[in-house]
């Protein structure tokens, strides 16, 4: 069964680093998550793209926070500067569409900032 | 607008049958549920649309009352591979609103 792949799968960063999270979607998914999880908590999403185009980015914190999806495949989510407050699982989900289709999640990248 | 899940955790013996409920104070159009186990991806379950209707999956069951704005996900006869996060997630237009995640109610099913 194909599956959303992710990496790293955990990082460790200083405060004020910058980082990057990959994330390739299942083959013909059009549609692109980037979900925050703090533990304990429901996934919020951070950033949705169909295709190459942002739908939604309205909880992006866009002063240090970056997405792309530059052909429409694979996408990078970067941090930069990294605060405390940004330790958290980063999942990254792919759909066929929007609204009614199933998500299907990848397995995360665990970031601590230290 | 975050939906309301509840109970917050339940432990169960296995065989034993439980109710999770997915509340919202805004009209629902659909609601999704997945199932997340300790470490690993969330994994979707089932997708309800506003009508009342109920769906089965194995032996995991959900419904959903338009008039409360409420869903229900039913597990019986539980088996210990249905511990886990449960989450619902909810949507208040056919396709053009995001899905808003509940905090999720923890299950354990003991032997």
């Amino acid at each position: 069964e194909a599956e959303v792949a992710q990496s790293p799968r955990y990082k460790i960063t200083e405060k004020s680093q910058a980082v990057a999270f990959w994330c390739d979607p299942i083959s013909g998914h059009a549609t692109l998550y980037w979900y925050r999880q703090i533990l304990g908590q429901g996934p919020e999403l951070l950033v949705q793209f169909q295709d190459e185009s942002v739908v939604d980015d309205s909880q992006l914190p866009k002063d240090r926070f970056s997405a792309e999806r530059l052909k429409g495949v694979d996408s990078t989510l970067k941090i930069q500067p990294a605060e405390l407050g940004d330790s958290a699982m980063y999942l990254c989900a792919s759909s066929l569409g929007v609204g009614l289709t199933p998500l299907h999640f990848g397995n995360g990248t665990r970031l601590t900032v230290t | 607008q975050q939906p309301v899940q509840s109970p917050q955790a339940v432990i169960l013996r296995e065989g034993e049958d439980a109710v999770i409920n997915c509340s919202s104070s805004k009209a629902l159009y659909s609601v999704h549920w997945y199932r997340q186990k300790h470490g690993e991806a969330p994994v979707f379950l089932m997708i309800l649309l506003k009508g009342g209707e109920q769906k089965g999956h194995e032996k995991i069951s959900a419904s959903f009352n338009e008039k409360k704005q409420q869903s229900s996900l039913y597990l019986t006869a539980s088996q210990l591979s249905y511990s886990g996060t449960y989450f619902c997630g909810t949507a208040s237009q056919g396709g053009s609103e995001k899905l808003v995640f509940g905090k999720g109610t923890k299950l354990t099913v003991n032997p």
